[in-house]
């Protein structure tokens, strides 16, 4: 099956720095990588994502970029602000039915 | 703005209990997914439902665990004898359809606690 690596787990930065999350994925079927925010005690919502016919998507500060030759797709977060700050997961899917997710980064804005 | 619904938000239970979580997925959506996340770990795929069967599942829904479509909007989770080790989040999904179609909504999840 599918394996999602995330990296890092945690990060820290600046306000107004940008943050930079990183995922990689095992199956060359995957076609379809959706980036979910989760803030804490709530339920993860989507924020961006990305199909494989597709290299860089943007929307406003957030912005995805997919390498599907070395199976890696990335999350980019520009102007970074405290609400930001939240746990993110990537994830993959070949099928539609079945997301793989990577293990989360902990993002913390810093006012 | 339409929203995956699920009760109850916690339940506490005794291991060897059944435990019924409920979902009432978004109207018009046909694919219906339950996910577990384990405190501080990542969200883990349980199961996906189509056209009133199972879809795909993974090595975690093993036989203690069932879903069901009782009616035209509940879709439930059942775990008939709870071990330690199912204390988690269990979060309900919809989605319109396959990748090409629909993205995946959560519900706010059902904390389960066995003790």
């Amino acid at each position: 099956g599918e394996n999602v690596e995330q990296h890092p787990s945690t990060l820290s930065v600046q306000e107004g720095d940008s943050a930079v999350i990183k995922c990689t994925y095992s199956d060359s079927a995957s076609n379809y990588f959706p980036w979910y925010k989760q803030e804490l005690g709530k339920r993860p919502q989507l924020i961006i994502d990305i199909r494989s016919n597709v290299g860089e998507k943007k929307d406003q500060r957030i912005a995805v970029t997919l390498n599907k030759t070395a199976k890696h797709f990335s999350l980019h977060i520009t102007e970074t602000q405290p609400e930001d700050s939240a746990v993110y997961f990537c994830a993959a899917s070949s099928t539609g039915n079945q997301f793989y997710f990577g293990t989360g980064t902990s993002l913390t804005v810093i006012p | 703005e339409p929203e995956v619904t699920q009760t109850p938000s916690h339940q506490v239970t005794q291991m060897g209990q059944e435990v019924i979580l409920r979902c009432v997925p978004i109207s018009n959506h046909l694919y219906f997914y339950w996910y577990r996340q384990i405190l501080g770990q990542k969200v883990e795929f349980l199961v996906s439902f189509y056209n009133n069967e199972i879809s795909e599942k993974s090595e975690i829904f093993d036989d203690q665990f069932s879903v069901e479509r009782p009616d035209g909007s509940n879709f439930t989770l059942k775990i008939r004898s709870t071990k330690l080790e199912d204390s988690a989040m269990y979060f309900c999904a919809s989605s319109a359809g396959t990748v090409n179609t629909g993205e995946l909504f959560f519900g706010e999840g059902s904390r389960l606690t066995v003790l």
